[in-house]
C-alpha cells in the first residue's frame, strides 16, 4: 500500500492567515492526488484534484500544488467557514489511500 | 446536481453482515464509478471499494475476502454487503461516485453510522 504521512496533525491559526498544510507518499505517485475538506458531522468535500485543479465551486483561496511524492494544499487568506478537517488521497494505486489528517483549529 | 442516500440498518450484530444501498438522483449510475468508503468514529477515512456501472469492481485488500459491492442500474443503486462483522466496523458509512484519471470522489452522501454490537 501506497503510504500517506500528512502533517501537521494539528493547526491553530487565525482568519487572514496563510496556511499551508503537506502531505509526503512513500513511493512516487505523479499527479494522482487530491484534497477534501470535511467538517464536522458532514461527509467530506473535494477542494483540489489531479494536485492542483480546483474543483468547480471551491474558492480560489485553496490551491493545491506538487507531484511525485510531495504535496501542498495552501489557504491563502483563511475565512471562518474554512475551520475544519483536511485529508489527502492517492489514486496511483489501489487500495486508495487517504492520510490521516489536518485540523484546522481557530487560534 | 446528483445526489446520493445511504440507506441501511444502523444496527448490526456481531458475526452478521452489514448491508448497505446507496440511492443516486439527478443523474445515471451509468458511465461512472461508484464508491463505498468509511470513517470509524473520531478517525480517518479508509476506501472499502468501487464498482464500474457495468459491475466490475475493486476491494481494498485489507476488507476484499467480507465485502461484496453489487449496483442495479435499473433502480440507480448500488450496494455494500460487509460479512462478519466486528466492533472494529463500526464506523460512518459514506457513497461517493468516482471520476477517473485520478481516481478521486467528487459527489458524496450525507454518511450513515454502522453500530457493530449484540
Amino acid at each position: 500500500d501506497i503510504q500517506m504521512t500528512q502533517s501537521p496533525s494539528s493547526l491553530s491559526a487565525s482568519v487572514g492567515d496563510r496556511v499551508t498544510i503537506t502531505c509526503r507518499t512513500n513511493q512516487s505517485i505523479s499527479s494522482y492526488f487530491n484534497w477534501y475538506q470535511q467538517k464536522p458531522g458532514k461527509a467530506p468535500k473535494l477542494l483540489i484534484y489531479a494536485a492542483s485543479s480546483l474543483q468547480s465551486g471551491v474558492p480560489s483561496r485553496f490551491s493545491g500544488s506538487g507531484s511525485g511524492t510531495d504535496f501542498t494544499l495552501t489557504i491563502s487568506s483563511l475565512q471562518p467557514e474554512d475551520f475544519a478537517a483536511y485529508y489527502c488521497q492517492q489514486s496511483y494505486n489501489t487500495p486508495i489511500t487517504f492520510g490521516q489528517g489536518t485540523r484546522l483549529e481557530i487560534k | 446536481q446528483v445526489q446520493l442516500q445511504e440507506s441501511g440498518p444502523g444496527l448490526v450484530k456481531p458475526s452478521e453482515t452489514l448491508s448497505l444501498t446507496c440511492t443516486v438522483s439527478g443523474g445515471s449510475i451509468s458511465s461512472y464509478y461508484w464508491s463505498w468508503i468509511r470513517q470509524p468514529p473520531g478517525k480517518g477515512l479508509e476506501w472499502i471499494g468501487y464498482i464500474y456501472y457495468s459491475g466490475s469492481t475493486k476491494y481494498n485488500p485489507s476488507l476484499k475476502s467480507r465485502v461484496t459491492i453489487s449496483v442495479d442500474t435499473s433502480k440507480n443503486q448500488f450496494s455494500l454487503r460487509l460479512s462478519s462483522v466486528t466492533a472494529a466496523d463500526t464506523a460512518v458509512y459514506y457513497c461517493a461516485r468516482v471520476r477517473v484519471a485520478p481516481y478521486y470522489f467528487d459527489y458524496w452522501g450525507q454518511g450513515t453510522l454502522v453500530t457493530v454490537s449484540s
